[in-house]
């Protein structure tokens, strides 16, 4: 089982539309949670960090479920300039410190 | 302007040469991260250091070779011997191994080998 997985897509949505993407994780010990978006061709850049209550900015909504072990992103109102992947990324401590694990990515389009 | 400058963006270079990867940071930061991105695959990491003469080897450190010989500096070489270099190379920071915060990431480099 991969440490952390999610469905890479690619997530082919009206403008306007609302879409979630999960992403699993298998280390428990997993300590904090990104959200990162990266367009293509680019470097991956910090959409939201995910915490255990949940948080939301503007029309981007995580989530967390320690207990299920997945983290999710609801994107609501899609806009075009929303098309990119988004990685998901689990922060776990180890012997050698924190270590960054990332998701492979869920590729998203946003169509007219 | 302060972050992570990576250069050269694009390179070449033929089967069997060594180049090197720059990436330059003045975010103050202790921690200097190297990951090679491959289509479908998530970021793997080849190398971090904490401090400066310090670095330790990631997941795939096998052909790859680091410095750090100032705070600011990581560059990162692929030899000969790395199998597969063409990839997109990114170079990232952190305040410290210890920070569970987001990494900061340069625009990366993109090796093509020939």
């Amino acid at each position: 089982r991969k440490e952390v997985e999610q469905d890479p897509g690619p997530f082919n949505v009206p403008e306007g539309a609302t879409v979630a993407f999960n992403c699993t994780y298998s280390n428990s010990a997993s300590q904090s949670f990104f959200w990162y978006r990266q367009d293509c061709r680019k470097e991956p850049k910090l959409l939201m960090s995910v915490y255990s209550s949940g948080n939301e900015d503007g029309r981007f909504t995580a989530q967390l479920n320690r207990a299920s072990q997945y983290i999710s992103l609801l994107i609501r109102d899609s806009k075009l300039s929303d098309s990119a992947t988004y990685l998901c990324v689990v922060n776990a401590l180890t012997g050698g410190g924190n270590k960054l694990t990332f998701g492979t990515g869920t590729q998203l389009k946003v169509e007219l | 302007d302060g972050g992570i400058t990576q250069s050269p963006k694009y390179l070449f270079r033929k089967e069997g040469q060594n180049v090197t990867l720059s990436c330059e940071q003045n975010l103050n930061h202790d921690a200097m991260y190297w990951y090679r991105q491959d289509p479908g695959q998530g970021l793997r990491l080849i190398y971090y250091s904490q401090i400066v003469n310090d670095f330790q080897k990631g997941d795939i450190a096998e052909g790859y070779s680091v410095s750090r010989e100032k705070k600011e500096s990581f560059p990162l070489t692929v030899t000969s011997a790395q199998k597969n270099p063409t990839a997109f190379y990114l170079c990232a920071t952190s305040p410290g191994l210890a920070y569970t915060g987001e990494l900061f990431f340069g625009e990366g480099s993109r090796l093509t080998v020939l």
